[in-house]
């Protein structure tokens, strides 16, 4: 109930391509939901977020899609470039705590 | 641009050992948390903490775990008595509002190895 699944595990993406990540989870107490970038070496830091009462937010490159029936959300991330390289995990809030996916490991080649 | 600073980066330490992990919050943050990252897998929660008192705890953060600030500043994670499967990368984090916007602050990490 307070998982959060994410794939795929790992994604080789060339530039320019668009990269999506995915992630389902089974609580319907979670009320919000960020994605997190983490680079080696540093800890995760906060790329986008979106709230179930939405069903789509984008900034800039990066894009959430929210099915709450689904119980699913998806991040896009549109025109990749190498320097978008790093981990990336779906997160969902329940109280106080973050609740993360497994985590992505996105590879962008030039 | 503020940061949430730990210290020591990385930590290696005997099974049974006592290890303190420091973290200084972004001076006006009033939520703090720890979270744990083993090798390769996903980010864990441990604790949160609010005005001086632990709000939540996970079924990780046991009797072996114990958090406190001490001096108003410094946010501190203790392990009474490591264990091997204690290895793990310590995150920091701080947060103004709470968890309620998602939005935390990670610091950098705490590398702890138990040999």
């Amino acid at each position: 109930q307070q998982q959060v699944k994410q794939s795929p595990q790992s994604l080789i993406v060339q530039k320019g391509g668009i990269s999506i990540i995915n992630c389902a989870y089974e609580n319907t107490a979670f009320d919000y939901f960020p994605w997190y970038q983490q680079f080696p070496g540093k800890g995760p830091a906060l790329l986008i977020a979106i709230r179930p009462d939405v069903s789509e937010k984008k900034e800039g490159r990066f894009t959430i899609s929210f099915n709450k029936s689904a119980k699913q959300f998806s991040l896009h991330i549109m025109d990749s470039q190498p320097g978008d390289s790093a981990t990336y995990f779906c997160a969902a809030r329940n109280t106080d705590k973050l609740i993360f996916g497994t985590g992505t490991r996105l590879q962008v080649f030039p | 641009e503020p940061e949430v600073t730990q210290t020591p980066s990385h930590q290696v330490t005997q099974m049974g050992q006592e290890v303190i992990l420091r973290c200084v919050p972004i001076s006006n943050h009033l939520y703090f948390y720890w979270y744990r990252q083993i090798l390769g897998q996903k980010v864990e929660f441990l604790v949160s903490f609010y005005n001086n008192e632990i709000s939540e705890k996970s079924e990780i953060f046991d009797d072996q775990f114990s958090v406190e600030r001490p001096d108003g500043s410094n946010f501190t994670l203790k392990i009474r008595s490591t264990k091997l499967e204690d290895s793990a990368m310590y995150f920091c984090a701080s947060n103004r509002e709470g968890a309620w916007t998602g939005e935390l602050f990670f610091g950098e990490g705490s590398r702890l190895t138990v040999l």
